[in-house]
């Protein structure tokens, strides 16, 4: 059994750049949720994607945007970054109708400078 | 508006003493409420919820409706037991989860 990976590691970008950050699901899981974790704080709910459609999503705003692919790994996408995106991001993996039970990512540093 | 409320940021015992890590909640409707653990160096991973009723690692939580409180407890603290812990609830749709910001459990020998 695969666990859920994350790329990059960490990243560093300019304020106004977009990114781009991946996750690969746990095998068998089939919907994927995505947390920012600013320093000190607990991680606070992004969106999340089920069969490729976003299926909740939480106060952030629409330059926060998310892909899932037929094979459920998923990206998320941060356009126009602003210092206060810096954050971990991390992914989490579930099978749907057991979304409390999130396997999670290591997570991705990313840095706005 | 739901939210999870951690008072402390650090708890520090002495192996073998009780622990206790508060959590309180706000929600209007019937919450499911988690426990995640982040040892050092670890990926963030769920330690218990409230509808399993479990004892994971001699630890269990009960949840009070009255005082909206799911507090965390362990009758002996172990060395290993150091972590990072967040309380966690979810609500209707089970989708989201909404996490406090932690209590960082130091255990000393």
């Amino acid at each position: 059994e695969t666990g859920v990976t994350q790329s990059p590691t960490h990243l560093i970008k300019t304020r106004g750049q977009q990114v781009t950050l991946r996750c690969s699901s746990q095998s068998g899981h089939n919907t994927v949720s995505w947390y920012q974790q600013a320093l000190g704080q607990g991680p606070q709910f992004i969106f999340q994607y089920y069969r490729e459609e976003e299926n909740g999503r939480g106060n952030f705003p629409p330059r926060f945007s998310g892909l899932q692919f037929p094979n459920y790994s998923s990206e998320l996408n941060v356009n126009a970054l602003e210092l206060d995106d810096s954050a971990l991001y991390l992914c989490a993996s579930s099978l749907a109708g057991t979304s409390y039970e999130q396997y999670f990512g290591p997570g991705t540093r990313l840095t706005v400078t | 508006a739901q939210r999870v409320t951690q008072p402390e940021k650090l708890l520090s015992v002495f192996k073998g003493a009780p622990v206790e890590l508060k959590c309180n909640y706000s929600y209007s409707g019937s919450p499911e409420l988690f426990w995640y653990v982040q040892y050092s160096r670890q990926r963030l991973q769920l330690l218990l919820r409230h509808i399993s009723r479990e004892s994971i690692k001699g630890f269990t939580a009960d949840l009070n409706k009255g005082e909206t409180s799911f507090h965390l407890k362990k009758p002996f603290a172990q060395e290993e037991d150091s972590a990072m812990y967040y309380c966690a609830l979810t609500g209707t749709g089970r989708r989201a989860l909404t996490f406090g910001s932690g209590t960082r459990l130091q255990v000393q020998p």
